[in-house]
């Protein structure tokens, strides 16, 4: 079981907005500034798209916001487009031995 | 260009012992930190491993808490993962992965990875 929960799966059509929340504690996300996510398509490895709760680091679309309130974190991907289907994954540093726990994953159709 | 080329991976028994490397080229390696990610066949992303620019300072999950060993050799630009006592459970793609930002180690997002190296566990 990961430390974070995410949806498994959410899904919208081109042009829609849809919302990824991950929920932590206190002793992660809601206690730190230092929540991230990520996007990995099929095969590849993962693209950094957010840190820092909601920067976005150069090159990533503007369609791609982070937030952050108490507990859960959020990612949402504005006019979503058929090359934003993949899996995406927040990340939390964590006041625990473990330094940084992962969500278990979101999986994004585009209809 | 950043780039992360990880080599090691391969089929081992369990209770065996591998050891991957991760080269590294395109920036200044003795700034960052640097983690080892593991992403289990079909499952979701497990940070395994960090060390700090300097190695002065390493960092476990639990799971491998006392078997895995993370080292780096800054004249060689190259970060280590010495894994013992493999287990079936260790199964899994190992991606090396490069802190965005000189702060808080695993902290601020990784935002270069390798291509990954398989490691199977199993008899």
């Amino acid at each position: 079981q990961s430390a974070l929960t995410q949806p498994a799966s959410v899904s919208g059509s081109p042009g829609q907005s849809i919302t990824i929340s991950c929920t932590g504690t206190s002793s992660d996300v809601g206690g730190y500034k230092y929540v991230s996510w990520y996007q990995q398509h099929p095969g590849k490895a993962p693209k950094l798209m957010i840190h820092d709760v909601s920067n976005r680091p150069s090159g990533v679309s503007n369609r791609f916001t982070g937030s952050k309130s108490g507990n859960t974190a959020s990612l949402t991907i504005s006019g979503l487009q058929a090359e934003d289907e993949a899996d995406y994954y927040c990340s939390s540093y964590t006041s625990s031995s473990t330094l940084l726990v992962f969500g278990g994953g979101t999986k994004l159709t585009v209809l | 260009e950043e780039q992360l080329l990880e080599s090691g991976g391969g089929l081992v028994q369990p209770g065996g012992s591998l050891r991957l490397s991760c080269a590294a080229s395109g920036f200044t390696f003795t700034n960052y930190a640097m983690s080892w990610v593991r992403q289990a066949p079909g499952k979701g992303l497990e940070w395994v491993s960090a060390i700090s620019g300097s190695g002065g300072s390493t960092y476990y999950a639990d799971s491998v808490k006392g078997r895995f060993t993370v080292s780096r050799d800054n004249s060689k630009n190259t970060l280590y993962l010495q894994m013992n006592s493999l287990r079936a459970d260790d199964t899994a793609i190992y991606y090396c992965a490069k802190d965005r930002a000189v702060v808080v180690v695993a902290a601020s997002g990784f935002d270069s990875w390798g291509q990954g190296t398989l490691v199977t566990v199993s008899s």
